[in-house]
């Protein structure tokens, strides 16, 4: 268990819909990332996180946003889907505090989301 | 940018035998992280190894090492005595050293098949 939590699992979506995938990061982490993973881009950086403000953004499409909330855990927001945003949405959690700046980050289970 | 790229997309080995999983990076930076992940069938993200490229010694975490070129821009993982559980996909991962480029850049994996 890395404790990072998503949720839900698995979501089962129409296209046009919006959904929202839930973080919470481990215990003192700071920093929060979100990574989609499909067949044929691989494992993307979309956006991270830091102690509630964006720090970097990476391949984010416009129709996707997300948040970081007082508590540190994380909405990642997609909305007028398409079948091509079907894929595994990872969230990752680190300290990001310095003199750690190499710590790994963690992982969650995933969010596997299905657009039909 | 960064860029990382794992050549083989699929890899064998029978139980108890070495296997090495090839990866090379291009970067511009003098500091920075390199991260070996395993991502067996659960689809979790764990952490198998990381290398600060400032440290010229090769990481070892028991069964694992990994071969280290920086002037090369090498980082290949080995599996020594392999095991039935070491069957998973491995992603290759850089990390920048900077604040505020904490993010993860992977390659697109290989995967490893392990034969009784």
């Amino acid at each position: 268990d890395s404790g990072v939590t998503q949720t839900p699992k698995h979501l089962i979506t129409a296209t046009g819909q919006r959904v929202t995938l839930r973080c919470s990061p481990r215990s003192g982490d700071l920093s929060v990332y979100w990574y989609q993973q499909s067949l044929d881009q691989g494992l993307q950086f979309l956006i991270q996180y830091y102690n509630g403000e964006e720090r970097a953004k990476g391949n984010i499409l416009e129709r996707f946003s997300a948040q970081q909330f007082p508590d540190l855990h994380s909405e990642l927001n997609l909305s007028s889907l398409e079948l091509g945003d079907s894929a595994l949405y990872f969230c990752a959690s680190s300290v990001v505090t310095p003199g750690q700046e190499g710590t790994e980050a963690f992982f969650g289970q995933g969010t596997r989301l299905t657009v039909v | 940018a960064q860029t990382v790229t794992q050549s083989q997309p699929e890899m064998s080995v029978q139980e108890a035998e070495t296997v090495t999983l090839s990866c090379t990076y291009d970067t511009s930076e003098s500091d920075y992280y390199l991260f070996w992940y395993k991502q067996p069938p659960s689809r979790q993200m764990i952490l198998v190894i990381r290398q600060e490229a400032y440290k010229q010694q090769n990481a070892t975490e028991n069964r694992f090492s990994v071969n280290f070129q920086k002037a090369a821009k090498s980082f290949s993982l080995k599996i020594s005595d392999s095991q039935l559980g070491d069957a998973a996909m491995y992603f290759c991962a850089y990390r920048s050293a900077w604040a505020g480029s904490e993010k993860l850049v992977f390659g697109k994996g290989t995967k490893l098949t392990v034969n009784p």
